[in-house]
């Protein structure tokens, strides 16, 4: 099984700032990796797909990046609505598996 | 409007069964490979199980083999999930999710979850 390994697991972030957070994959899964947001009480939300492809509406001030095992999710300009639960999941490999998480909130 | 709604979870005891189904409107069902991912209470998302468009090919994370079985009809745009033998630690907040594309295996719609406890 890959095992996604999300950093930190929380991150303190002032409006307006840059968030980076990290996915790291136990071994190689090319660019076959999601990000998801997941808000308090809903469900998540797809925001890229094959590392750095965003998905139908989601803002242009998020970004991935990378390829093999390390991977990263910016947030160039931390809005209101940006702090959340931020997931990764791989789909190199069945059983398709997530990171723990990234909580990020408000400083 | 694209959306999933889940229905069919509830409480259990450890041992018994219960069976999720997922409606799915606002797109061609049939063309889309479908997942269950759980998230238990305050806890991280899960994997559980994924079945491609025709129904004939499915997976499933090792701890639920042999005791939970997915299965659609395209004619009646469902999904569902058939939970035998539950345990405690499948007490969680079900999610059937529609597969983006098969060559991107993300998850690009989701319902709102139906809460499965397993509890004596």
């Amino acid at each position: 099984e890959i095992v996604l390994t999300q950093s930190p697991a929380t991150l303190s972030v002032s409006p307006g700032e840059r968030a980076t957070l990290s996915c790291r994959a136990s071994q190689y899964i090319n660019i076959d990796l999601a990000w998801y947001q997941q808000k308090p009480g809903q469900a998540p939300r797809v925001l890229m797909y094959h590392s750095s492809t965003r998905d139908t509406g989601i803002p242009a001030r998020f970004s991935g990046s990378g390829s093999g095992t390390e991977f990263t999710l910016t947030i160039s300009s931390l809005q209101s609505e940006d702090f959340a639960v931020y997931y990764c999941q791989q789909y190199h490999k069945w059983p398709l598996t997530f990171g723990g998480g990234t909580k990020v909130e408000i400083k | 409007e694209v959306q999933l709604v889940e229905s069919g979870g509830g409480v259990v005891r450890p041992g018994g069964s219960l069976r999720l189904s997922c409606a799915a409107s606002g797109f061609t069902f049939g063309d889309y490979a479908m997942n269950w991912v759980r998230q238990a209470p305050g806890k991280g998302l899960e994997w559980v199980s994924d079945i491609n468009w025709s129904g004939d090919t499915t997976g499933y994370t090792d701890s639920v083999k042999g005791r939970f079985s997915i299965s659609r009809d395209n004619a009646r745009n469902s999904l569902y999930m058939q939970m035998d033998s539950l345990r405690a630690e499948d007490t969680a907040l079900y999610y059937c999710a529609r597969v983006k594309d098969s060559k991107y295996w993300a998850f690009d719609i989701w319902g709102q979850g139906t809460m499965v406890t397993v509890s004596s």
